[in-house]
């Protein structure tokens, strides 16, 4: 299996809703990402995981929370979010260590 | 400040020709670079990548070449084809942390008949 899925694909959320974003891969990779990609502009890092501890935070807003609840699974929990933090939210994991990441599809996130 | 460059926001190429598609980077610390193709409303594909001990990585249709003194890699792709059409990203890592890829601004490759 050389997936790596998200769900859900489309998300509409109000700003005072709390939901969440969920990444799957069965690769054995023991680093896990989340970024954040706007219209016409590259991914942006936001959280690394590896070896299901937290390795990475580019200073990003409390309002998103990461967990890894295993090593094959990544969550992105969002609260209180911004109409400015509509985005594709992208999750990739890799061999920790080595440098290829892979990437899910994304989750196209619309903050209302 | 965007450490990873690419100054050709797009490119359009006739089928069977040549692509060569540029990318420029200020941080002497990064030692490996990887090219990523996406299309709408897909995830970056990995497509090729070279370390900085080499000058020259080939795959297929596809070969990136790094010009370490001048801070510049390129991605050939010989022949074209249109389903090459899609937005093509470099992306540079290296230094303190393996796991931090710092992307380019993307060319959007045109393939057309």
């Amino acid at each position: 299996d050389t997936e790596v899925t998200q769900t859900p694909k489309h998300l509409v959320m109000g700003m005072t809703n709390k939901k969440s974003l969920k990444c799957e891969q069965h690769m054995g990779h023991r680093a896990m990402y989340w970024y954040k990609q706007k219209a016409k502009k590259p991914p942006e890092l936001m959280f690394v995981y590896s070896y299901e501890k937290l390795s990475i935070n580019e200073s990003v807003p409390s309002r998103f929370s990461p967990e890894c609840p295993n090593s094959s699974l990544l969550n992105l929990h969002l609260h209180a979010l911004q109409p400015e933090d509509s985005a594709l939210y992208l999750c990739a994991s890799g061999t920790s260590g080595d440098y290829e990441q892979y990437f899910g599809p994304g989750t196209r996130l619309t903050v209302t | 400040d965007q450490q990873v460059k690419q100054n050709s926001p797009s490119l359009s190429v006739q089928e069977g020709r040549i692509s060569i598609l540029n990318c420029d980077y200020t941080n002497s610390m990064f030692d490996y670079f990887l090219w990523y193709k996406k299309y709408p409303a897909e995830g970056p594909t990995f497509l090729i990548s070279i370390s900085s001990i080499k000058d020259k990585n080939e795959d297929g249709r596809f070969t990136v070449f790094l010009n370490k003194s001048a801070k510049h890699l390129s991605l050939h792709i010989v022949p074209s084809q249109p389903g090459d059409s899609a937005v093509y990203f470099c992306a540079a890592s290296g230094g303190y942390n393996t796991d931090k890829l710092i992307f380019g601004t993307g060319t959007r490759l045109q393939v057309f008949p």
